[in-house]
C-alpha cells in the first residue's frame, strides 16, 4: 500500500482564490510527521508546513495551513489568497516515528495559479 | 548559513560509466539524506546517514550506488556501471534530529540532474 497518496495530479485556481490540495497517509505508527513541500520548475524543494500526530491544533504557516483529520488519515494544505509565485509542484510527504528513518514522498499535485 | 549545496548541478554520462555527486548540508545537522526523482515523481528515498554511520539504505538500491559520509559533514554518491535508467535527479536532504524523532525538517539541495547517454 502507498504510504503517502495525492489524487489530485493537476490543480488550477484563480489568482488571491484559495486552493485545497489533497493527501491521504497509511501508517501503523502512532507517532508520526506530515509534511508538505514545494517544488518550483527549478528544482529545489522549499519546506512549507509540519504537523506532528499528537498535535491537537491544525499547523499554520503565513497563508498555508494544513487541515488534519487524523481519523481519516489526511492532511489537506490550504494556500490561501493564492499568488503567481505558487505555481508549483507540491508533495506531501510522512515520517514515521519509530525506527525506520525514511521520509516518504507522494507523487504530488501540480498546481497552477491563473492571473 | 548557505544551506545545502550539490555539486554538479547536471551530469551528463555514457552508460557504463561511473559518476560521483557531492552533497554539503547545514553545517549544524547531524542527519543526512540521498533521493531520487524521476519525471512527474516525488522523492523516493535512497539511503540516510546519521553523523559518519550509514544506518539505513533502501532496497530499490542496487550494489551499483554507494555513499559515503567520512567525517560526518559532506557525503558522497556514486553510481558505478550507470544505466539509461539511473537518469534522475539525485536530491541531498539535511536535517538534525534525536534518534526516534518524527518533527525534523529537512532542507533539500538544489539536486543533481544525471542524464545517461
Amino acid at each position: 500500500a502507498q504510504k503517502i497518496t495525492q489524487t489530485q495530479p493537476g490543480m488550477f485556481v484563480q489568482e488571491k482564490e484559495a486552493v485545497t490540495l489533497d493527501c491521504t497517509y497509511d501508517t501503523s505508527d502512532p507517532s508520526y510527521g506530515l509534511f508538505w513541500y514545494k517544488q518550483p520548475s527549478s528544482g529545489e524543494m522549499i519546506f512549507l508546513i509540519y504537523q506532528g500526530s499528537y498535535d491537537q491544533q491544525n499547523a499554520t504557516e503565513g497563508r498555508y495551513s494544513l487541515n488534519f483529520q487524523k481519523a481519516r488519515k489526511s492532511a489537506n494544505l490550504v494556500i490561501s489568497a493564492s499568488q503567481l509565485g505558487d505555481s508549483a509542484m507540491y508533495f506531501c510527504a510522512m515520517r514515521e516515528g519509530g525506527i525506520g528513518n525514511q521520509f516518504y514522498f507522494g507523487t504530488g499535485t501540480s498546481l497552477t495559479v491563473i492571473p | 548559513d548557505t544551506g545545502v549545496s550539490q555539486d554538479p548541478r547536471h551530469k551528463i554520462t555514457k552508460r557504463g560509466q561511473n559518476v560521483t555527486f557531492r552533497c554539503d548540508p547545514i553545517s549544524e545537522h547531524n542527519r543526512l539524506y540521498w533521493y531520487r526523482q524521476t519525471l512527474g515523481q516525488g522523492p523516493e528515498f535512497l539511503t540516510y546517514f546519521q553523523n559518519e554511520a550509514q544506518l539505513e539504505k533502501s532496497r530499490l538500491l542496487s550494489d551499483r550506488f554507494s555513499a559515503e559520509r567520512p567525517k560526518g559533514s559532506f557525503s558522497t554518491l556514486e553510481i558505478q556501471r550507470t544505466e539509461q535508467g539511473d537518469s534522475a535527479m539525485y536530491l541531498c536532504a539535511s536535517s538534525w534530529g534525536l534518534a526516534g524523532s518524527r518533527g525534523e525538517t529537512q532542507y533539500f539541495g538544489p539536486g543533481t540532474r544525471l542524464l545517461v547517454l
